[in-house]
């Protein structure tokens, strides 16, 4: 079974700053995709960026981008010229390439508070 | 729009009693899933569904029970069997079982 662990419970940083959110995971498998979720108070769910396992080049979505490392097991996010509108849960996750039982692998997630 | 739907958006219930949540997507994908979320946790996997008529058990399926006669939809029922259901619930769909999922909006659950 995979595990996904994400050590910062709350950071906070000021507008327009720019941060880093960690994420660690741990797998046997070789195929798979990580994934950044945004959870902002209205609790929905939103898919921020994706990475597949058998890409070596960074994913990047507009602010957002990651710093795979692949040998390390390390996936984290990071969030350009941060907006008041960050502000909320995010969650790593892991996902199998086969799909199947495990579905996603949630961490507990960072509650990431962006201040004016 | 496309998207998912989940209905309703608070339920209340009382302890003894089976409630049935909501789940319906437009998006004409094939994998449909349910998650719960607990304070401080992230999500766990409930019960998901390759394709219709079709459903799995995930992690923690024990007190819940789900159908999937269409493929637009995926309703959850949590059993008066589920020892702690007070949560929150987010259904999610995906094109195929192993793709980008997509959440909907969620269903707080309460036992009194």
């Amino acid at each position: 079974a995979q595990t996904v662990t994400q050590s910062q419970p709350e950071m906070s940083v000021q507008e327009a700053e720019t941060v880093t959110l960690s994420c660690t995971y741990d797998t046997s498998e070789n195929n798979y995709y990580l994934f950044w979720y945004k959870q902002p108070p209205s609790r929905q769910m939103i898919l921020v960026i994706r990475q597949e396992a058998y890409k070596q080049q960074n994913a990047t979505e507009n602010r957002f981008s990651v710093n795979f490392q692949k040998a390390a097991k390390s996936f984290s996010l990071k969030i350009s010229d941060s907006q008041l509108g960050d502000t909320a849960m995010y969650f790593c996750a892991f996902m199998y390439s086969g799909g199947g039982a495990d579905g996603l692998t949630f961490g507990k997630g960072t509650h990431l508070i962006i201040q004016p | 729009d496309g998207g998912i739907t989940q209905s309703p958006k608070y339920l209340f219930r009382k302890e003894g009693q089976n409630v049935t949540l909501s789940c319906e997507q437009n998006l004409n994908h094939d994998a449909m899933y349910w998650y719960r979320q607990d304070p401080g946790q992230g999500l766990r996997l409930i019960y998901y569904s390759q394709i219709v008529n079709d459903f799995q058990k995930g992690d923690i399926a024990e007190g819940y029970s789900v159908s999937r006669e269409k493929k637009e939809s995926f309703p959850l029922t949590v059993t008066s069997a589920q020892k702690n259901p007070t949560a929150f619930y987010l259904c999610a769909s995906s094109r195929g079982i192993a793709d980008t999922q997509y959440f909907g909006p969620g269903t707080r659950l309460t036992v009194l």
